[in-house]
């Protein structure tokens, strides 16, 4: 099935470093989400958004709904080491669901 | 349990054998949802349920995949005749109804030897 462009595909950061990965279509999306994966378990949903231009936070993570709505980011301020993971945006059109391909970050202590 | 529970965690199982997945949705969540990630990949969506129905079983990989819900809650997928290409580990999320943020299982990790 489709794909979202995600970028960028690993990243590795100093502790305290902010970070900052973005997702990118070609089709309009009316919701997107943004879920971490750890190791051996489920992606777990961190933060969701419905309207373009829509800026939410959830602690020191910051995602926005791009105003094209064809593509949204995810910021993660003074990152620290149990930010570890992989990061998958996802969007949401009708009744599908589409994935991006996944950022894997590692912060070194 | 408060999540989507997912049985058994680990599989393995030999080539040509039968297995049947099993997912335990959140309760009331009348959308579920099945996806298989390879190692290090992002999600393929395989199909999905709006309660006890299936309306596009087209991302299922083969006619060796088949996946059933009851009574709009337990699903299971089964893989006939598995193949090494199988293994992955399997997904299962649900959600409120479909077109809301989806909650995600621990997955059953397959192996066929």
């Amino acid at each position: 099935g489709q794909q979202l462009n995600q970028s960028p595909q690993s990243m590795f950061i100093q502790e305290g470093e902010d970070v900052s990965m973005n997702c990118t279509s070609s089709s309009i999306f009316n919701t997107w989400l943004w879920y971490k994966q750890d190791p051996g378990e489920g992606p777990v949903l961190l933060i969701a958004l419905y309207k373009a231009g829509e800026l939410t936070s959830n602690g020191r993570l910051t995602a926005q709904f791009g105003i094209t709505r064809k593509d949204s980011f995810l910021n993660i301020s003074a990152s620290i080491p149990s930010d570890v993971g992989i990061y998958f945006c996802a969007g949401q059109v009708g009744n599908q669901f589409y994935f991006g391909t996944g950022t894997s970050l590692t912060v070194i202590p | 349990g408060a999540g989507v529970s997912q049985s058994p965690s680990n599989k393995v199982t030999e080539k040509g054998k039968d297995v049947e997945l099993r997912c335990d949705p959140i309760s009331g969540h009348t959308a579920l949802y099945w996806y298989r990630q390879s190692l290090g990949q992002g999600l393929e969506f395989l199909i999905y349920f709006q309660g006890n129905s299936a309306p596009d079983k087209s991302g299922l990989p083969s006619d060796r995949f088949s996946a059933e819900r009851t009574g709009g809650s337990v699903s299971t997928l089964t893989i006939q005749r598995t193949q090494q290409e199988d293994s992955a580990v399997y997904l299962c999320a649900s959600s409120l109804e479909v077109y809301q943020p989806q909650h995600f299982g621990d997955g059953t990790r397959l192996s066929i030897l």
